[in-house]
């Protein structure tokens, strides 16, 4: 069946370094691919999403590209702030179906 | 849009009593899921409702747990008896699409339940 995963977490940074958090999913066919972010005490809220092969979502400075050939999602970001300390979920949905797949999320913490 | 609206924030009950929680999904979203998010399952689909009725309850977890949708603006999720295995975080989601791209599920802030 459908499944997504993530690197384990928690995951921490200094302000300002560089972010990549993997996810990787086995689907077949062509499923969407999103990123929800949720914030301490919060919901998840979407962060970005692509549709097809090679798409690239993006959203607050955060970036993501849908491989197609390595059937990967990773989520990137130039420089992080202390205010991006969260748990990320990566998740596919497949056309035919209403379902997300979530990943286990990633807690990332940012040191100022 | 106020967005997905839970009530209550949290609840404390003891084991055996009923416990009941609420949603109403932003307005003219046809669809409904509530999940369960704890640290050793992750995040559960409990239920999943569209146009107000239940298309897939696989995810419930036996017959201690009922969900209802009496109309588009409501629906609630009900444990009885409760047990403290069900203490978890419960999320109400919805969606206006469910297909590929377009499911984009807008989440509540959850209920923080603790069942002593």
């Amino acid at each position: 069946g459908d499944s997504v995963t993530q690197m384990e977490g928690p995951v921490t940074l200094s302000e300002e370094a560089f972010l990549t958090i993997n996810c990787t999913y086995t689907a077949t066919g062509y499923p969407s691919l999103f990123w929800y972010v949720q914030y301490p005490g919060e919901g998840l809220q979407l962060l970005l999403k692509a549709t097809k092969a090679d798409d690239k979502g993006s959203n607050k400075g955060f970036e993501a590209t849908y491989r197609k050939e390595t059937t990967s999602f990773h989520l990137e970001k130039g420089s992080v702030q202390v205010s991006d300390s969260a748990v990320y979920f990566c998740a596919l949905t497949r056309d035919s179906n209403y379902q997300l797949i979530w990943g286990a999320g990633t807690k990332l913490i940012i040191k100022p | 849009d106020a967005g997905v609206i839970q009530s209550p924030r949290h609840e404390v009950t003891e084991m055996g009593q009923e416990v009941t929680l609420r949603c109403k999904p932003i307005s003219g979203h046809n669809s409904l899921f509530w999940y369960r998010q704890t640290m050793m399952r992750g995040l559960e689909l409990l239920i999943y409702f569209n146009n107000n009725v239940p298309i897939d309850d696989s995810g419930m977890p036996e017959d201690r747990f009922s969900a209802k949708m009496p109309n588009a603006s409501f629906s609630t999720l009900k444990i009885q008896p409760s047990e403290p295995r069900d203490s978890a975080v419960y999320f109400c989601a919805s969606s206006w699409g469910t297909s590929g791209g377009r499911n984009i599920q807008y989440f509540g802030a959850g209920t923080r339940l603790s069942v002593l």
